[in-house]
């Protein structure tokens, strides 16, 4: 059975630090990678999505890197902003279906 | 403006009442997925469709009810037999035809959520 944990649950930090959310997952057999961001009370909005095939995916600030072998996937977010303060899932699809499996989250508190 | 659309935002059960959460999407896609979310959990899945008229049970099916009958729409009915509705519900769509056989990306795409709660 897939399981995916995110660690930290939560992280506090200043405005400006570069940050790391880390994603493992216990089955390598995986179609994808997405990271979602989600706004308290709201929907959830795609970042990144990166292929098994796929080492990292770049979207401005933002850098998904993926290592299917070991079942590890980080999100890496250069110079925060308080306007990064948010919610971030990660999800893998199963290969041969469209289902998505999600961790828990990292809560992300930026402050000026 | 194309995506996905829930109605209502907020919504109240009595006990023993049935209710419909409303999920319309306009981006023609062919998948849409309901999933439940938890405090301090992350999403699972209730239910799938991949198509017109079918539906697959998610990983917590017990106590909900879907239909298909229109591309562009996919309600999702909290019955009275779901002792625990609280929630937040999320409804999604992906365009599942491009998966098979190629690198298409077919990110699931989210609507803003209906918050249920029990009177």
């Amino acid at each position: 059975k897939q399981e995916v944990t995110q660690i930290p649950a939560a992280l506090s930090v200043p405005e400006g630090e570069n940050l790391v959310l880390n994603c493992s997952f216990t089955d390598s057999a995986i179609y994808n990678l997405q990271w979602f961001r989600q706004d308290p009370g709201k929907g959830l909005t795609s970042l990144l999505l990166i292929q098994s095939s796929q080492r990292e995916q770049t979207s401005g600030r933002l850098n998904a890197s993926l290592d299917k072998s070991s079942g590890r996937s980080t999100l890496y977010i250069a110079a925060s902003q308080p306007g990064d303060s948010a919610t971030y899932l990660c999800a893998v699809r199963r290969i041969y279906t469209d289902k998505l499996i999600f961790g828990t989250g990292t809560r992300l508190q930026v402050f000026p | 403006d194309g995506g996905i659309t829930q109605s209502p935002k907020y919504l109240f059960r009595k006990e023993g009442q049935n209710v419909t959460l409303s999920c319309e999407q306009n981006l023609n896609h062919d998948a849409m997925y309901w999933y439940r979310q938890d405090p301090g959990q992350g999403l699972r899945l209730i239910y799938y469709s991949q198509i017109v008229n079918d539906f697959q049970k998610g990983d917590i099916a017990e106590g909900y009810s879907v239909s298909r009958e229109k591309k562009e729409s996919f309600p999702l009915t909290v019955t009275s037999a779901q002792k625990n509705p609280t929630a937040f519900y999320l409804c999604a769509s992906s365009n599942w035809r491009a998966l098979a056989g190629t690198l298409a990306k077919n990110i699931q795409y989210f609507g803003a959520g209906t918050r249920l709660s029990v009177l």
